[in-house]
This record gives C-alpha cells, sequence and structure tokens, in this order.
C-alpha cells in the first residue's frame, strides 16, 4: 500500500525568501505525481503534474521534481510572496489501470511580509 | 473551460440524518472521483467512477454511504445515516488527459 509522507506539516519563512517543500512515497512504481495547494476553506489546485518518464516540471516561481528510485518529490518556490500562503499537497499516481492518487498530509506554508 | 461543479457549499446536519452532496464534472472527464478530508488530513478516495461504472469503491463505508453516477455525467453522494466522524469535507474530482485530476470547491459538512 503506498504511503506518501510531507515534511514538514508547517513552514513559516519571510517574504523573498526560496523554498523547498519535501514527498517522500514508499512504493517508487508510480504514474504521476501531482502537487496542489488549498487555500482555506477551498478545494485543491493543480499546480504541476510529472509523469514518471519525467525528471521535473515547471511553471512560473514553482519547480517540481521527481526522483523515483529515491522515493522523493521536491517542490522549489523561488521568491515567496505572502500570497503563496496556502496548504501545499503531494499526491502519488498509483500505476494500477485504476490510477488512483494517494494524498500526503500536507505542508501548511505561511509567507510573513 | 468550467471547473468541477459542487453542491451544496456548506450543510450542518443532526447525527442520523440524511445528507446528499451534488457533483458536476469538467466537460468530457470520463472519469470522476469522490474523497473525503478530514482536517489536518490529505483527501482519502471514496469512489471512482469510469462513465457509469464503478471503478473502485473499497474504501466507501458502504453501510451508510452510496453513490451514484447516472448517464456517467453527474453524480451524487449520500450520507444516511450520518455519524459525528462525517464531518468532513467532501471533494469531487474528475480525471483528464494524463489522469490529471482537477478538483471542486467541496462540500463541508458538519454533523452535530
Amino acid at each position: 500500500k503506498q504511503e506518501v509522507t510531507q515534511i514538514p506539516a508547517a513552514l513559516s519563512v519571510p517574504e523573498g525568501e526560496n523554498l523547498v517543500l519535501n514527498c517522500s512515497f514508499t512504493d517508487s512504481a508510480i504514474y504521476n505525481l501531482q502537487w496542489f495547494r488549498q487555500d482555506p476553506g477551498k478545494g485543491l489546485t493543480s499546480l504541476l503534474l510529472i509523469q514518471s518518464s519525467q525528471r521535473e516540471q515547471t511553471s512560473g516561481r514553482l519547480n517540481a521534481s521527481l526522483d523515483k528510485s529515491s522515493g522523493r518529490s521536491t517542490l522549489y518556490i523561488a521568491a515567496s510572496q505572502p500570497g503563496d500562503s496556502a496548504t501545499y499537497l503531494c499526491a502519488v499516481g498509483s500505476s494500477g489501470s485504476a490510477r488512483q492518487l494517494t494524498f500526503g498530509s500536507g505542508t501548511q506554508l505561511t509567507v510573513l511580509p | 473551460e468550467a471547473g468541477v461543479a459542487q453542491s451544496p457549499r456548506y450543510k450542518i446536519i443532526e447525527k442520523r440524518q440524511s445528507v446528499a452532496f451534488w457533483c458536476n464534472p469538467i466537460s468530457g472527464h470520463a472519469t470522476l472521483y469522490w474523497y473525503q478530508q478530514i482536517l489536518g488530513q490529505g483527501p482519502k478516495l471514496l469512489i471512482q467512477f469510469q462513465n457509469n461504472g464503478v471503478v473502485d469503491d473499497s474504501q466507501l463505508p458502504k453501510d451508510r454511504f452510496s453513490a451514484e453516477r447516472l448517464k456517467g455525467v453527474d453524480s451524487t453522494l449520500k450520507i444516511q445515516p450520518a455519524k459525528l466522524e462525517d464531518s468532513a469535507v467532501y471533494l469531487c474530482a474528475s480525471g483528464g488527459y494524463y489522469n490529471e485530476q482537477f478538483f471542486g470547491p467541496g462540500t463541508r459538512l458538519t454533523v452535530l
């Protein structure tokens, strides 16, 4: 059974700092990995999708990497802003035909002005 | 492109009452998911549909939860009777290309 862990559970940084959020998973036989953002009281917004054959994806100030062999992914946020404050969730897609996502518990990020 | 729609956004009920949630996925998406998210945790899959057929409902508490997706488009999730531990956010998602999942705003359920 796939298990996904996100460390730290909470992170507070000053505005402008570059930061890295970590995600680890136990079963390397994955189909894809997706990073989401969740604002309080809202649904999940997809940030980046990495297919199992890819090593990284970039969107604006966000860069996500994937190392299947070590069971790790990182989300790099450059030049953080107060508007980046949210919970960031990592979800691993199974390689089975159902292609289901297993989520971590998230990292709650606060960017201080 | 319109996103995933869900209603209601909030619901407060007494324990042992029944409640239903509605979801309309992104047009053309064949796969639809219902998740339960308890405060402080990541979403947990309850049921997955492919068109109007069930792919996986292994984590759905079938003694009280039911879901259907008639005509392969809209879906409803029902809880009857509700328990206190059912208090959570219920999220609907639909699957697009490369199985990227897109989520609706969720329904926050409080059971008193």
